[in-house]
């Protein structure tokens, strides 16, 4: 059973819809990750939030929109998105925001852009 | 920035025999090693993390070797069973970014 809670487990959506994507933690942690997997690839960093503030933005277009609203959810919103934006996507929690912290992972959304 | 690079991608072992991964990192200023395992349909879980201050851990089955000076480190399972069958991801980190392995998808034949 995983501390940390993400819906929906499966998402197919058109390049002109816009969704979301939500994480719960519970865990008491103070950071929040965005992972992006790809088959065959090392897991992106996508955003970092700690204590609810966004402390890191690693290059994702604008079309992904996180959001923090206190310090157990993380939403990712999705608009206009792109078939190679299909991927697993994972959220993450740890202790602190540091990166020697072991992370805590959902079981992610797999998400489908026709 | 830090390139990690993992090997073998894929590993067939007999159950009962032992696995080996393998990762290299560039970053001399990395300082910890986590290693995650995912199961399919699940999300990445960590299994073991070493420190730049030593060399090896153990825990059970499994083992995580740390050479800093060739700035490479391994994971071993011993006594291999059909529920270590998943994906496992090294990575390394310093004070600023932690860098992920490619995967190794660990196959344990019955």
């Amino acid at each position: 059973e995983t501390g940390v809670t993400q819906t929906p487990r499966h998402l197919v959506m058109g390049m002109t819809n816009k969704k979301s994507l939500k994480c719960e933690q519970h865990l008491g942690h103070n950071a929040m990750y965005w992972y992006k997997q790809s088959a065959k690839k090392p897991l992106e960093l996508m955003f970092v939030y700690s204590l609810e503030e966004r402390v890191e933005n690693n290059s994702v277009p604008s079309r992904f929109s996180p959001e923090c609203p206190n310090s157990s959810h993380l939403f990712l919103h999705l608009h206009t998105l792109q078939p190679e934006d299909s991927a697993l996507y994972l959220c993450a929690s740890s202790p602190l925001r540091s990166n020697n912290s072991p992370l805590h992972f959902g079981n992610g959304t797999r998400l489908t852009v026709t | 920035g830090e390139n990690v690079e993992q090997h073998p991608s894929t590993l067939s072992v007999q159950e009962g025999d032992s696995a080996v991964i393998k990762c290299t990192y560039s970053d001399s200023a990395s300082n910890y090693f986590p290693w995650y395992k995912q199961e399919l349909g699940k999300g990445p879980q960590l299994i073991i993390d070493i420190r730049s201050n030593v060399g090896e851990k153990k825990d059970q089955r499994i083992a995580v070797t740390l050479n800093k000076t060739a700035k490479h480190f391994s994971l071993h399972i011993t006594e291999t069973q059909p529920e270590d069958s998943a994906v496992y991801f090294c990575a390394a980190s310093n004070d600023y970014k932690l860098s992920f392995g490619a995967g190794t998808t660990v196959t344990v034949r019955a």
